[in-house]
């Protein structure tokens, strides 16, 4: 029961490094989700993916890159991270297709920018 | 475009007191509306979710919600505080465009349970 998988947990970076933060799903599910959870934002929504091979902006994309491998795999990439940019990461997923489904989240992933 | 505000980032309650989260949702028609608790150093899930099949929804841990289209909300109740249920509380709105499947959380509220 692996659920929504990510990797990895905990990373650290140096300003103008890259990284792909990687996740999987399980479950079948048609619909992806990256966020990012910062202390008094709640989770803003970076990327989304509604169904493989599509892709679309949330509120915060500015600085990342995605990419929805197949159904079961999307992954989130910085380019030149930024001290910004430390955060804890958040994957999920859910059925999708009526807007009605449960999201299931990942432990998430916590990065730090130095 | 669909926002959803949680007034009051922090609420401190009682145990046994009466426990009473607000969210107010944006949207251009009534959306789909969850309620999502993270207790610490966890990931989010699902405490209750309105579809249009009932105003009055329950869900898990004696937690409901009330969906109220002429005030835009989805407050949070729990009659009887627990000192379990302290934790982080999001509100979530999803439209009904199924075409696009974006899920918004509102910033969170932070509960606390005093003994």
């Amino acid at each position: 029961n692996a659920g929504v998988t990510q990797n990895p947990k905990f990373q650290v970076l140096k300003t103008g490094q890259s990284m792909t933060l990687q996740c999987a799903q399980d479950m079948n599910h048609n619909s992806m989700y990256w966020y990012r959870q910062d202390p008094g934002m709640g989770l803003r929504l970076i990327y989304y993916s509604a169904s493989e091979g599509t892709t679309d902006k949330g509120e915060v994309p500015n600085g990342y890159n995605v990419s929805r491998l197949n159904k079961r795999e999307f992954s989130l990439r910085l380019e030149s991270a930024a001290p910004s940019q430390t955060s804890v990461y958040f994957c999920a997923s859910r059925r999708g297709g009526q807007g009605s489904g449960e999201l299931f989240f990942g432990e998430g992933s916590r990065l730090t920018v130095l | 475009a669909q926002s959803v505000t949680q007034l009051g980032s922090h609420v401190s309650v009682s145990e046994g007191a009466l426990v009473l989260l607000r969210c107010n949702y944006s949207s251009s028609v009534p959306p789909y509306l969850f309620w999502y608790v993270q207790y610490p150093n966890q990931g989010l899930q699902l405490l209750l979710k309105y579809t249009s099949a009932a105003t009055l929804v329950k869900g898990i841990n004696g937690f409901e919600a009330e969906f109220k289209k002429s005030e835009t909300s989805f407050h949070l109740t729990k009659p009887s505080a627990h000192m379990s249920d302290a934790a982080e509380y999001f509100c979530a709105v999803s439209e009904r465009k199924t075409s696009y499947d974006k899920v918004i959380f509102g910033p969170g509220t932070s509960l606390s349970v005093i003994p």
